[in-house]
């Protein structure tokens, strides 16, 4: 089955430090990797995709995501991390099962950047 | 959030009561989504549209219908409203042009009494 795990529901971080939200899937075939960001009360945004090519993504406000694929992975990371990132973060996996080009959205993970 | 609107954006209702959710976008896109967001589940597919009358099922179909008679509406009824419907409702769509690169509405919140 094709799925997407976020396995922290919360990632707390000081203003000024890098920052990771994790990020796996399972998937057949090629994966196609999104992150998008929600803040509160808006609807999701897109942040960065992997389709192929480079393993390191490079994305709106100075996220990077770093895909891995022995590990199944596709994680989100930002340098030095502000106030303002805090927000809700969604990783998605294309479904390739079908057509019409649906994702499949993990549970999401609240980053909480302190000052 | 530019270019899809939802209506309303916020809607309390008793349980029974029928809802319908309007989508409408001015991006001209062919694909259409519904999904619902609950704490601890993300985001998952109600139904989607694939063109003008062409819709499918997604994940979690049970009690909801739409309809799409226009490139631009996309409506999500609630054909008798239950509380396990509360829920935040988003629309988004996408052109195909850049494969699965969806972009989302602002959402409607609904309470079901």
């Amino acid at each position: 089955a094709q799925s997407v795990a976020q396995p922290e529901d919360q990632v707390n971080v000081a203003e000024g430090n890098p920052l990771t939200v994790k990020c796996t899937y399972s998937v057949s075939g090629n994966p196609y990797l999104f992150w998008y960001v929600q803040y509160p009360n808006r609807g999701l945004q897109f942040l960065l995709k992997y389709i192929t090519g480079d393993n390191l993504v490079k994305g709106s406000y100075g996220f990077e995501a770093e895909f891995n694929k022995s590990q199944t992975s596709f994680h989100l990371k930002k340098p030095s991390a502000l106030v303002s990132d805090s927000a809700l973060y969604f990783c998605a996996v294309r479904d390739a099962l079908g057509s019409s080009y649906k994702l499949i959205f993990g549970s999401g993970t609240r980053l909480l950047v302190r000052p | 959030d530019a270019g899809i609107t939802q209506s309303p954006r916020h809607k309390v209702t008793e349980t029974g009561t029928p809802v319908t959710l309007r989508c409408h976008q001015t991006e001209n896109h062919r694909y259409m989504y519904w999904y619902r967001q609950d704490p601890g589940h993300g985001l998952r597919l109600i139904h989607y549209s694939y063109g003008v009358k062409d819709t499918d099922k997604g994940e979690v179909s049970d009690g909801y219908s739409v309809s799409r008679s226009k490139t631009e509406d996309f409506l999500l009824t609630l054909e008798s409203a239950t509380s396990s419907q509360t829920s935040v409702y988003f629309c988004a769509i996408s052109d195909g042009q850049v494969p699965y690169e969806q972009y989302f509405g602002p959402g409607t919140r609904l309470t079901v009494t």
